[in-house]
């Protein structure tokens, strides 16, 4: 059983801080990692993908992978009450099937 | 089109009754997935396309449900019989390979009464 791990939270923050999203995943041959925002009522909305270890920055946006430990995290700088929003973690492998996280709340606070 | 085009974005039918649920990929991509999300739980995984063929159809719960995917493009997921249980928004995603990131589309969400 392929399983995605995320604190289900919620995650409250300042605005301006950093928020930290954690995932951990039990498949080693996976192979690409993606972390998605869903606002409620939504959809959810590709912000980052990553496929080899180490870190991957996009605007306020910093994904960290790290195969051997099984880990992947999202940090979100200066975080905005924009941001708030339920944070998807998805890890694909072999099958070619996303596996989902359930998801990590974050609200920031202003 | 630009994005993943799922309708109708809602769906009201009554218990027993049969739904189409309809999901037009991103131009050119063959990998399509379905995925239910009931209210205030995860992604549930319920069936994989790559081209035409479906690979993996074990997240399906019954077999009142039944999917298919014609010309590479155009999928179609199918509900018999519907239960109340089968209330959930309905997402459909594509992805131009499989490990590559996958776009999903607004969302069915269907209300069994």
């Amino acid at each position: 059983q392929k399983e995605v791990e995320q604190n289900s939270g919620p995650l409250s923050v300042p605005e301006g801080a950093i928020a930290s999203l954690n995932c951990t995943y039990s498949d080693r041959g996976s192979q690409s990692f993606f972390w998605y925002r869903q606002y409620s009522g939504k959809s959810p909305e590709l912000i980052m993908s990553i496929y080899s270890n180490g870190d991957k920055e996009d605007g306020r946006f910093t994904a960290q992978l790290n195969k051997a430990s099984q880990y992947v995290s999202l940090l979100i700088r200066d975080s905005q009450p924009s941001d708030s929003a339920t944070y998807l973690c998805a890890v694909t492998g072999g099958s070619y099937i996303p596996t989902f996280g359930r998801g990590t709340s974050l609200i920031v606070h202003p | 089109g630009a994005g993943v085009s799922q309708s109708p974005s809602n769906k009201v039918t009554e218990k027993g009754k049969d739904v189409e649920l309809r999901c037009d990929p991103i131009s050119g991509h063959t990998a399509l997935y379905w995925y239910r999300q009931s209210l205030g739980q995860g992604l549930e995984f319920l069936i994989y396309f790559q081209g035409n063929s479906a690979p993996d159809k074990s997240g399906l719960p019954s077999d009142r449900f039944s999917a298919e995917r014609t010309g590479g493009s155009v999928s179609t997921l199918t509900i018999q019989r519907t239960q109340q249980e089968d209330s959930a928004v309905y997402l459909c995603a594509s992805s131009s390979q499989g490990l590559n990131e996958a776009f999903f589309g607004q969302g069915t969400r269907l209300t069994v009464v």
